[in-house]
């Protein structure tokens, strides 16, 4: 059974970082591309950012370019999104998703992630 | 980025009658593969999304066979047969055609 969990949401200050981790087990985590999808308070889906298998290539949302970073380790079957610079506007559920082959088969649970002094 | 408008945003409807929710793309989502990468999810109260149909109108496992999908270029269409109670949620459309994946703004359905 395909499992994906996050960890790492919590409170930050604008300006601040976090970084969140997503565990993955019940497929072959180096052969699937990776995402992190966001949803808003108010309820909308945003791709932020996705990864390769291997790691060798990845892409983000124009509204986080420069200031996140995607990344893996197939070796422990993990995810990370490292989010610095953060602004209000951050301030949402962060799922980890599974990229089946332009469609997204398996979500998290998700992580929420709120930026406010 | 492509952009997916989904109409209604709201659908009230009876429990037992059918149920549709379009969605319209700014571009054509036919991929150099040739395959048209237009999936639908449910978001129940609570929970994830799930996806409901890949591919404009492949079912996933699971999924009951009163939901389908169809379309082709721009224009996509999500079909409930017969609603139930359980199908209270939001439905969203997205396009994995072109990067960033993009979704619509969400159709809510409720029952009447």
């Amino acid at each position: 059974e395909v499992q994906l969990v996050e960890s790492g949401g919590g409170l930050a200050q604008p300006g601040g970082s976090l970084r969140l981790s997503c565990a993955a087990s019940g497929f072959t985590f180096s052969n699937n591309w990776m995402l992190w999808v966001r949803q808003s308070p108010g309820g909308g889906l945003v791709c932020v950012s996705r990864i390769k298998g291997d790691g060798s290539d990845s892409g983000y949302a124009d509204s986080v370019k420069g200031r996140f970073t995607i990344s893996r380790d197939n070796a422990k079957n993990t995810l990370y999104l490292q989010m610095n610079s953060l602004r209000d506007e951050d301030t949402a559920v962060y799922y980890c998703v599974r990229d089946s082959g332009w469609s997204l088969d398996y979500w998290g649970q998700g992580t929420p992630v709120t930026v406010s002094s | 980025d492509v952009v997916m408008t989904q109409s209604p945003l709201s659908l009230p409807v009876t429990l037992g009658q059918p149920a549709s929710i379009s969605c319209r793309s700014s571009q054509s989502l036919v991929y150099s593969d040739g395959n048209t990468h237009l999936s639908w999810f449910q978001q129940r109260p609570g929970q994830s999304p799930r996806r409901l149909i890949y591919k404009v109108s492949n079912r996933d496992s699971g999924v009951p066979d009163r939901f389908s999908g169809s379309g082709s270029g721009t224009d996509f269409t999500l079909k409930v047969s017969r609603v139930e109670a359980e199908d209270v949620g939001v439905y969203y459309c997205m396009q994995g055609s072109h990067w960033p994946y993009t979704f619509g703004q969400g159709t809510t359905l409720e029952i009447k």
